[in-house]
């Protein structure tokens, strides 16, 4: 079974400017979330969508972050425009319904000098 | 914010038993304990859960006191490759997760 993809791996910007992540969770799981993990801390939930609609967005920054999943399959995240306090490594997980376990991608690494 | 307690870190020799703490005296009735690992330079990833049961699996056993108030993630045979960040988790069911700091697990040679 392919695990969660995400790209890319890394990515480094400069502030103001603006980034897009993207995951593609395992097949048929319908509930997909992004985390944002600081260094030296636990994931924190940004935002989790149920199939293609979501189901919290309380800590997503929304001035800046945005995300979608379009046809409840694959999803993005954007930031725009980008704060040095972002640089974080960005992950993405998905669980089948009704399953306790989420599986999460590697994540990706963003720099913002 | 996280409603667990986990001690910062912990070193552990290879081969022997690691024993990982976690107190969560305000668990509701309703709230699962769950663990997951965090292994450098990748995602969190599942290990076990309980709700008042202990519970064993390929990978490690989870302790729950009978109060719930605490529990122990137990690894029987530490490797160098279960040196990671250990999360302590309770949530209800289908719920949102929320991480703390976890505790960092050094297995040493």
């Amino acid at each position: 079974e392919a695990g969660v993809a995400q790209s890319p791996r890394y990515k480094i910007i400069e502030k103001r400017q603006s980034v897009a992540f993207w995951c593609n969770p395992i097949s048929g799981h319908a509930t997909l979330y992004w985390y944002q993990q600081i260094l030296g801390q636990g994931p924190k939930l940004l935002i989790q969508f149920q199939n293609n609609g979501v189901v919290d967005d309380s800590q997503l920054p929304k001035d800046r972050f945005s995300a979608e999943r379009l046809k409840g399959v694959d999803s993005t995240l954007k930031i725009q425009p980008a704060k040095l306090e972002d640089s974080a490594v960005y992950l993405c997980a998905s669980t089948d319904r009704g399953a306790f376990e989420q599986y999460f991608g590697p994540g990706t690494r963003l720099t913002v000098t | 914010d996280a409603k667990t307690t986990q001690p910062t870190s912990m070193d552990c020799a290879e081969g022997r038993a690691a024993n990982l703490p976690c107190n969560h005296s305000t668990i509701s009735g309703n709230e699962y304990v769950y663990w997951y690992r965090q292994i450098h330079s990748q995602g969190p990833q599942y290990i076990i859960h309980g709700l008042k049961n202990n519970e064993t699996n390929e990978m490690a056993s989870l302790i729950i006191t009978e109060d719930r108030k605490s529990s122990t993630l137990i690894l029987p045979h530490a490797t160098l490759r279960d040196t990671a960040v250990y999360y302590c988790i309770v949530r209800v069911e289908d719920d949102k997760i929320i991480f703390g700091k976890g505790t960092r697990l050094h297995i040493l040679p």
